[in-house]
Protein backbone atom coordinates (compact mmCIF):
# COMPACT_ATOMS: atom_id res chain seq x y z
CA UNK A 1 0.00 0.00 0.00
CA UNK A 2 0.87 3.74 -0.83
CA UNK A 3 2.02 5.93 2.28
CA UNK A 4 2.90 9.52 2.44
CA UNK A 5 5.43 11.31 5.21
CA UNK A 6 5.11 14.86 6.27
CA UNK A 7 8.37 14.79 8.86
CA UNK A 8 7.47 18.74 9.89
CA UNK A 9 4.77 19.05 11.40
CA UNK A 10 5.23 22.73 12.25
CA UNK A 11 7.48 25.76 9.69
CA UNK A 12 7.54 29.22 10.31
CA UNK A 13 8.49 31.55 7.47
CA UNK A 14 9.59 35.55 7.39
CA UNK A 15 7.13 37.26 5.67
CA UNK A 16 8.89 38.08 1.63
CA UNK A 17 10.62 35.14 2.68
CA UNK A 18 10.87 31.32 0.81
CA UNK A 19 10.23 27.90 2.72
CA UNK A 20 10.36 24.23 1.66
CA UNK A 21 7.96 21.40 2.82
CA UNK A 22 9.48 18.68 3.00
CA UNK A 23 6.90 15.29 1.84
CA UNK A 24 8.33 11.32 0.56
CA UNK A 25 6.41 8.92 -0.27
CA UNK A 26 6.17 5.09 -1.01
CA UNK A 27 5.05 3.26 -4.06
CA UNK A 28 6.16 0.68 -6.12
CA UNK A 29 3.80 1.85 -9.05
CA UNK A 30 5.46 4.14 -12.03
CA UNK A 31 2.61 6.26 -12.67
CA UNK A 32 1.24 8.02 -10.38
CA UNK A 33 0.14 11.67 -9.67
CA UNK A 34 1.25 14.01 -6.41
CA UNK A 35 -0.27 16.88 -4.99
CA UNK A 36 -0.13 19.67 -2.98
CA UNK A 37 -2.68 20.50 -0.92
CA UNK A 38 -3.52 23.81 1.19
CA UNK A 39 -6.21 23.85 4.19
CA UNK A 40 -6.29 27.55 5.97
CA UNK A 41 -8.33 28.55 8.67
CA UNK A 42 -11.93 27.66 7.51
CA UNK A 43 -11.17 23.91 6.64
CA UNK A 44 -11.78 23.79 3.04
CA UNK A 45 -9.03 22.66 1.41
CA UNK A 46 -7.84 23.99 -1.65
CA UNK A 47 -5.55 22.66 -4.49
CA UNK A 48 -2.18 24.23 -4.76
CA UNK A 49 -0.01 21.87 -7.30
CA UNK A 50 0.32 18.50 -8.96
CA UNK A 51 2.99 16.82 -10.55
CA UNK A 52 2.63 14.02 -12.86
CA UNK A 53 5.16 10.92 -12.15
CA UNK A 54 5.99 10.62 -16.18
CA UNK A 55 7.04 14.72 -15.96
CA UNK A 56 10.85 15.11 -15.23
CA UNK A 57 10.32 18.75 -15.52
CA UNK A 58 8.68 20.26 -12.21
CA UNK A 59 5.62 21.83 -11.95
CA UNK A 60 5.43 25.61 -10.86
CA UNK A 61 2.17 28.06 -10.16
CA UNK A 62 3.26 31.54 -9.38
CA UNK A 63 5.22 31.91 -6.43
CA UNK A 64 4.96 27.58 -5.40
CA UNK A 65 6.79 25.17 -7.22
CA UNK A 66 7.88 21.78 -6.19
CA UNK A 67 11.26 19.92 -6.05
CA UNK A 68 10.36 16.15 -7.62
CA UNK A 69 13.06 13.37 -7.04
CA UNK A 70 11.17 10.15 -8.40
CA UNK A 71 14.24 8.15 -7.77
CA UNK A 72 14.09 9.34 -4.36
CA UNK A 73 10.27 9.37 -3.79
CA UNK A 74 10.67 12.63 -2.82
CA UNK A 75 8.34 15.89 -3.23
CA UNK A 76 8.56 19.12 -1.49
CA UNK A 77 6.90 22.34 -1.83
CA UNK A 78 8.89 25.71 -2.21
CA UNK A 79 7.08 28.91 -1.16
CA UNK A 80 9.01 31.71 -2.81
CA UNK A 81 7.99 35.59 -1.05
CA UNK A 82 6.04 33.83 1.35
CA UNK A 83 3.09 36.12 2.20
CA UNK A 84 0.75 36.18 5.02
CA UNK A 85 -2.12 34.47 3.34
CA UNK A 86 0.21 31.22 2.81
CA UNK A 87 -0.38 30.51 6.15
CA UNK A 88 -1.97 27.14 6.52
CA UNK A 89 -1.98 23.36 7.05
CA UNK A 90 -0.06 21.81 4.36
CA UNK A 91 -0.81 18.40 3.14
CA UNK A 92 0.75 16.05 0.47
CA UNK A 93 -0.74 13.49 -1.35
CA UNK A 94 -0.54 10.78 -3.45
CA UNK A 95 -2.88 9.09 -6.05
CA UNK A 96 -2.38 6.48 -8.02
CA UNK A 97 -3.15 6.05 -11.71
CA UNK A 98 -5.13 3.07 -12.33
CA UNK A 99 -6.62 2.75 -9.02
CA UNK A 100 -9.47 4.84 -8.98
CA UNK A 101 -9.88 8.40 -7.37
CA UNK A 102 -9.00 8.17 -3.94
CA UNK A 103 -6.02 10.33 -2.74
CA UNK A 104 -3.26 9.36 -0.14
CA UNK A 105 -2.34 12.36 2.40
CA UNK A 106 -0.09 12.93 4.49
CA UNK A 107 -0.41 13.93 8.32
CA UNK A 108 0.14 17.85 7.02
CA UNK A 109 2.67 20.66 7.99
CA UNK A 110 1.44 23.56 9.70
CA UNK A 111 3.05 26.56 8.13
CA UNK A 112 2.92 30.07 9.93
CA UNK A 113 4.19 33.27 8.37
CA UNK A 114 5.88 35.76 10.60
CA UNK A 115 5.08 39.49 9.34
CA UNK B 1 -24.65 25.04 -6.10
CA UNK B 2 -21.06 26.85 -6.40
CA UNK B 3 -19.49 24.99 -3.86
CA UNK B 4 -19.66 21.34 -2.05
CA UNK B 5 -21.93 22.48 0.57
CA UNK B 6 -22.00 20.05 3.98
CA UNK B 7 -23.99 20.13 7.19
CA UNK B 8 -24.09 20.29 9.94
CA UNK B 9 -21.07 22.28 10.62
CA UNK B 10 -20.29 21.40 13.85
CA UNK B 11 -22.48 18.04 15.81
CA UNK B 12 -22.18 17.11 19.32
CA UNK B 13 -23.37 13.99 20.47
CA UNK B 14 -23.23 11.50 23.40
CA UNK B 15 -21.51 8.22 23.40
CA UNK B 16 -23.91 5.41 21.89
CA UNK B 17 -25.90 7.73 19.51
CA UNK B 18 -26.43 7.59 15.81
CA UNK B 19 -25.15 10.79 13.81
CA UNK B 20 -25.85 11.22 10.20
CA UNK B 21 -23.93 14.27 8.12
CA UNK B 22 -24.74 15.34 4.61
CA UNK B 23 -22.54 16.52 1.76
CA UNK B 24 -24.00 18.48 -1.15
CA UNK B 25 -21.58 18.20 -4.12
CA UNK B 26 -21.42 20.66 -6.64
CA UNK B 27 -23.99 20.16 -9.64
CA UNK B 28 -22.63 17.68 -12.24
CA UNK B 29 -19.54 16.33 -10.26
CA UNK B 30 -20.05 12.65 -10.73
CA UNK B 31 -17.49 11.48 -7.65
CA UNK B 32 -18.17 12.21 -4.25
CA UNK B 33 -15.29 11.39 -1.90
CA UNK B 34 -15.37 11.12 2.38
CA UNK B 35 -12.38 11.73 3.94
CA UNK B 36 -11.86 12.08 7.91
CA UNK B 37 -9.60 14.35 9.85
CA UNK B 38 -8.65 13.75 13.72
CA UNK B 39 -7.07 16.03 15.84
CA UNK B 40 -3.35 16.57 14.46
CA UNK B 41 -3.86 13.87 11.74
CA UNK B 42 -3.92 13.62 7.98
CA UNK B 43 -7.14 12.80 5.74
CA UNK B 44 -8.35 9.70 6.44
CA UNK B 45 -9.66 8.07 3.38
CA UNK B 46 -13.19 6.69 3.90
CA UNK B 47 -15.40 5.75 1.19
CA UNK B 48 -15.65 7.04 -2.68
CA UNK B 49 -18.14 7.42 -4.84
CA UNK B 50 -18.41 7.09 -9.08
CA UNK B 51 -21.24 7.58 -11.03
CA UNK B 52 -23.28 4.23 -11.05
CA UNK B 53 -20.17 2.02 -9.92
CA UNK B 54 -20.31 -0.11 -6.76
CA UNK B 55 -18.28 2.09 -4.52
CA UNK B 56 -15.05 2.20 -2.75
CA UNK B 57 -15.42 1.52 0.68
CA UNK B 58 -12.02 -0.03 1.29
CA UNK B 59 -11.59 2.77 4.18
CA UNK B 60 -14.51 2.59 6.62
CA UNK B 61 -12.62 1.98 9.97
CA UNK B 62 -16.16 -0.58 10.98
CA UNK B 63 -19.31 -1.42 9.88
CA UNK B 64 -20.85 1.17 12.61
CA UNK B 65 -19.97 3.40 9.68
CA UNK B 66 -21.96 3.58 6.30
CA UNK B 67 -22.60 6.18 3.58
CA UNK B 68 -25.15 6.60 0.63
CA UNK B 69 -25.15 8.19 -2.40
CA UNK B 70 -28.60 9.34 -3.69
CA UNK B 71 -29.49 9.98 -7.05
CA UNK B 72 -26.04 10.16 -7.86
CA UNK B 73 -26.11 13.54 -5.95
CA UNK B 74 -26.36 13.97 -2.36
CA UNK B 75 -24.47 12.14 -0.15
CA UNK B 76 -25.13 10.70 3.89
CA UNK B 77 -22.21 9.63 5.67
CA UNK B 78 -23.96 7.66 9.02
CA UNK B 79 -22.11 6.45 12.18
CA UNK B 80 -24.40 4.37 14.39
CA UNK B 81 -23.56 3.91 18.06
CA UNK B 82 -20.92 6.53 18.17
CA UNK B 83 -17.26 6.63 19.94
CA UNK B 84 -15.38 8.84 21.49
CA UNK B 85 -12.89 7.93 18.80
CA UNK B 86 -15.45 8.72 16.29
CA UNK B 87 -14.56 12.89 17.33
CA UNK B 88 -13.31 14.12 13.77
CA UNK B 89 -13.61 16.49 11.15
CA UNK B 90 -15.55 15.23 8.14
CA UNK B 91 -14.64 16.32 4.79
CA UNK B 92 -16.48 15.44 2.04
CA UNK B 93 -14.91 16.45 -1.78
CA UNK B 94 -16.14 16.07 -5.16
CA UNK B 95 -15.06 16.11 -8.85
CA UNK B 96 -15.76 15.45 -12.38
CA UNK B 97 -14.29 12.41 -14.54
CA UNK B 98 -12.78 14.51 -16.84
CA UNK B 99 -10.48 15.86 -14.02
CA UNK B 100 -10.20 13.20 -12.19
CA UNK B 101 -7.09 11.64 -13.28
CA UNK B 102 -5.62 14.94 -12.25
CA UNK B 103 -6.98 14.96 -8.57
CA UNK B 104 -8.40 18.05 -8.16
CA UNK B 105 -10.74 17.66 -5.78
CA UNK B 106 -13.04 20.36 -4.42
CA UNK B 107 -13.59 20.09 -0.90
CA UNK B 108 -16.72 21.63 1.49
CA UNK B 109 -15.37 22.79 5.06
CA UNK B 110 -16.04 19.79 7.03
CA UNK B 111 -18.57 18.74 9.52
CA UNK B 112 -17.30 18.73 12.74
CA UNK B 113 -18.14 15.86 15.26
CA UNK B 114 -17.68 15.55 18.92
CA UNK B 115 -18.45 12.80 20.74
CA UNK B 116 -18.76 13.33 24.30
Amino acid sequence: AQTVTQSQPEMSVQEAETVTLSCTYDTSESDYYLFWYKQPPSRQMILVIRQEAYKQQNATENRFSVNFQKAAKSFSLKISDSQLGDAAMYFCAYRSYNQGGKLIFGQGTELSVKP
Amino acid sequence: GAGVSQSPSNKVTEKGKDVELRCDPISGHTALYWYRQSLGQGLEFLIYFQGNSAPDKSGLPSDRFSAERTGGSVSTLTIQRTQQEDSAVYLCASTTIGVIRTGELFFGEGSRLTVL
